[in-house]
């Protein structure tokens, strides 16, 4: 079993620029979180979806942030512009309940 | 609002030695509770979760967890720790029939040689 895979690991880009980071759930969770992390905030719930659609993006910084599921394989979540307190760990984590079982390595991401 | 707290930020302990990690939460309403570990530049894992019945709740590596409900608490146990248990250990509580979920701030166990 591949587990929940992360791409890129490592991200350093200028501030102003797009950024995306991709996930691969387990195949045949229906549930996908993605999470922030940081020193100052911990563990931030910014999105999750449920059979690929969108349920509580109530953790979303602000419109810069956003997030998709085209189907049960796939998810993007992208920040354009991105801006330096942006900078932190992010996790995608899938799951066949209600609450985080299997997360990626996550992306580290770092805006100058 | 439901919260969770993890008093502990740091837990130092030396090797084979027992330890506790604390978690209290608050809550009105039934709550489901959770603790996962984090090595570094990992993801978080779960190690155990209790949804009901018995409220003492083995996990994987060795810990357990009791759930007081009276005390409002679930804390963590083992009773001898390994080098490899170093990491970070995250109490987490769900409500609301799934539809909310919130970590702890986290504890960071460093087991010394």
């Amino acid at each position: 079993d591949a587990g929940v895979i992360q791409s890129p690991r490592h991200e350093v880009t200028e501030m102003g620029q797009e950024v995306t980071l991709r996930c691969k759930p387990i195949s045949g969770h229906d549930y996908l979180f993605w999470y922030r992390q940081t020193m100052m905030r911990g563990l931030e719930l910014l999105i999750y979806f449920n059979n690929n659609v969108p349920i509580d993006d109530s953790g979303m910084p602000e419109d810069r942030f956003s997030a998709k599921m085209p189907n049960a394989s796939f998810s993007t979540l992208k920040i354009q512009p991105s801006e330096p307190r942006d900078s932190a760990v992010y996790f995608c984590a899938s799951s066949p309940q209600s609450q985080p079982q299997h997360f990626g390595d996550g992306t580290r991401l770092s805006i100058l | 609002a439901q919260s969770v707290t993890q008093l502990d930020s740091q837990v130092p302990v030396f090797e084979e030695a027992p330890v506790e990690l604390r978690c209290n939460y608050s809550s009105s309403v039934s709550v489901y509770l959770f603790w996962y570990v984090q090595y570094p530049n990992q993801g978080l894992q779960l190690l155990l979760k209790y949804l009901s019945g018995s409220t003492l709740v083995k996990g994987i590596n060795g810990f357990e967890a009791e759930f007081n409900k009276s005390q409002t608490s679930f804390h963590l146990r083992k009773p001898s720790v390994h080098i490899s248990d170093t990491a970070e250990y995250f109490c987490a509580v769900m409500w609301n029939y799934g539809q909310n979920f919130v970590f702890g701030p986290g504890t960071r166990l460093s087991v010394l040689p």
